[in-house]
């Protein structure tokens, strides 16, 4: 069976430190693979995917980036947070007509 | 504006009582999932909808779409404490952009024991 791993679960960074979240996927071979953000008053909103290695479609610039060097792995990163990067992050992977969610990470951004 | 409205935004049923979520889009949908999520968790995966018309169950839950391929409706018969959470529905917005999902504000549910 298929499982989605996120970590960490829980992270605290100050402004201006530099941000990586990791995602993996485990029991399937090339899924389409997502990060969204879900902010307080904002919804769940799709931060980037990606439907190959190497291959990242961003909705939402910012000061976020995401990279995928394995076809199971898919990362967040950001060179400096801002307070409003805070959020519970999610990771997500789909295959034929199903998309799964990850267990997220809070971050918190002081 | 927001191309999924859900409604209501939040709702308390007494237990036992049934319930209906309705997630209405703006265009036609080509797939609509929806999803149960508690607080500080991960989505669960309850169904997805393709076809107009089309209904699934599982377990006292039911999603339909309408024929329009513009509405769908989720319904809770008998609901129990364990129902309770944020509901989530997602429009799927097609293999060229990915298969990703635009999510509606959701419907936070409470249900009163």
């Amino acid at each position: 069976s298929q499982t989605i791993h996120q970590w960490p679960a829980t992270l605290v960074q100050p402004v201006g430190s530099p941000l990586s979240l990791e995602c993996t996927v485990e029991g399937t071979s090339n899924p389409n693979l997502y990060w969204y953000r879900q902010a307080a008053g904002r919804g769940l909103q799709l931060l980037f995917y990606s439907v190959g290695i190497g291959q990242i479609s961003s909705e939402v610039p910012q000061n976020l980036s995401a990279s995928r060097p394995q076809d199971r792995q898919f990362i967040l990163s950001s060179k400096k947070l801002l307070l409003s990067d805070s959020g519970f992050y999610l990771c997500a992977w789909r295959i034929t007509n199903e998309q799964f969610f990850g267990p997220g990470t809070r971050l918190t951004v002081l | 504006s927001q191309e999924l409205e859900q409604s209501p935004q939040s709702l308390i049923v007494q237990e036992g009582k049934n319930l209906t979520i309705n997630c209405t889009s703006s265009k036609t949908l080509y797939g609509l999932y929806w999803y149960k999520q508690k607080y500080g968790e991960g989505l669960i995966f309850l169904m997805m909808l393709q076809k107009g018309g089309e209904e699934k169950s599982h377990e006292k839950i039911t999603a339909k779409l309408d024929e329009k391929k513009q509405q769908s409706s989720l319904h809770i018969t008998a609901s129990q404490p364990s129902h309770a959470g944020i509901y989530l529905c997602g429009a799927d917005k097609g293999i060229e952009y990915g298969n990703k999902l635009v999510f509606g504000a959701g419907t936070i549910l409470r249900v009163k024991s």
